[in-house]
């Protein structure tokens, strides 16, 4: 069965420092990754999503990137935090043909706090 | 105007009672729904899909009206456990990004 890992589980930042979060899938080869924000109460965003190693696609402008250096690693990185920056990151994944392309499956995030 | 918009709740009902609540979505060339469930400071978790027929997950019932462009979810014989916010999620075919609404509350108490 797939699994998807994140980590940290939280952290909390001063702003101006850099970030990396990682998220890992596992049981699955070449997945569609996703990084998504939720903002306190409120609905999630989709920033990046990847079609395969090194492909990118950004939806919003913004302070952050990803990479997808290998097959089932997508890592989101930020080079100086800002305040707004704070939120809960998602990883997603989800197959890559059909229907399968539609159900995406959420890692267990991670807690971002920005002081 | 928000492509999937939900009521926010929230629904406080007693246990064993019935709650239903909707959900709409603004591009009719959407073709997948989905319902996930999210507990408070966790990650959402797919609840079901939802087919153009209408579909049944024990005590969940999902419907969908595609001529009006919403998405009905219906818990009977509530449990406390089912106490979370439900997130109502649409796609168009073979589109990578999901639309996610806000979030209905749900909060079942003894």
């Amino acid at each position: 069965s797939q699994t998807i890992h994140q980590w940290p589980a939280t952290l909390v930042q001063p702003v101006g420092s850099p970030l990396s979060l990682e998220c890992t899938v596992e049981g699955t080869s070449n997945p569609n990754l996703y990084w998504y924000r939720q903002a306190a109460g409120r609905g999630l965003q989709l920033l990046f999503y990847s079609v395969g190693i090194g492909q990118i696609s950004s939806e919003v402008p913004q302070n952050l990137s990803a990479s997808r250096p290998q097959d089932r690693q997508f890592i989101l990185s930020s080079k100086k935090l800002l305040l707004s920056d704070s939120g809960f990151y998602l990883c997603a994944w989800s197959g890559t043909s059909g229907l399968s392309t539609d159900t995406q499956y959420f890692g267990p995030g991670t807690r971002l706090t920005v002081l | 105007r928000k492509e999937v918009e939900q009521d926010p709740g929230p629904f406080n009902v007693p246990e064993g009672a019935t709650v239903a609540f909707n959900c709409t979505y603004s591009n009719s060339a959407s073709q997948s729904f989905f319902w996930y469930r999210q507990d408070c400071r966790k990650e959402p978790k797919l609840l079901m899909s939802v087919y153009s027929s209408g579909n049944e997950d024990g005590r969940f019932t999902a419907q969908l009206n595609r001529a009006s462009q919403y998405i009905s979810l219906l818990i009977r014989d509530s449990k406390l456990s089912d106490s979370a916010t439900y997130l109502c999620v649409v796609n168009r075919f073979n589109d990578y990004k999901l639309s996610f609404g806000a979030g209905t509350t749900v909060t079942v108490r003894a």
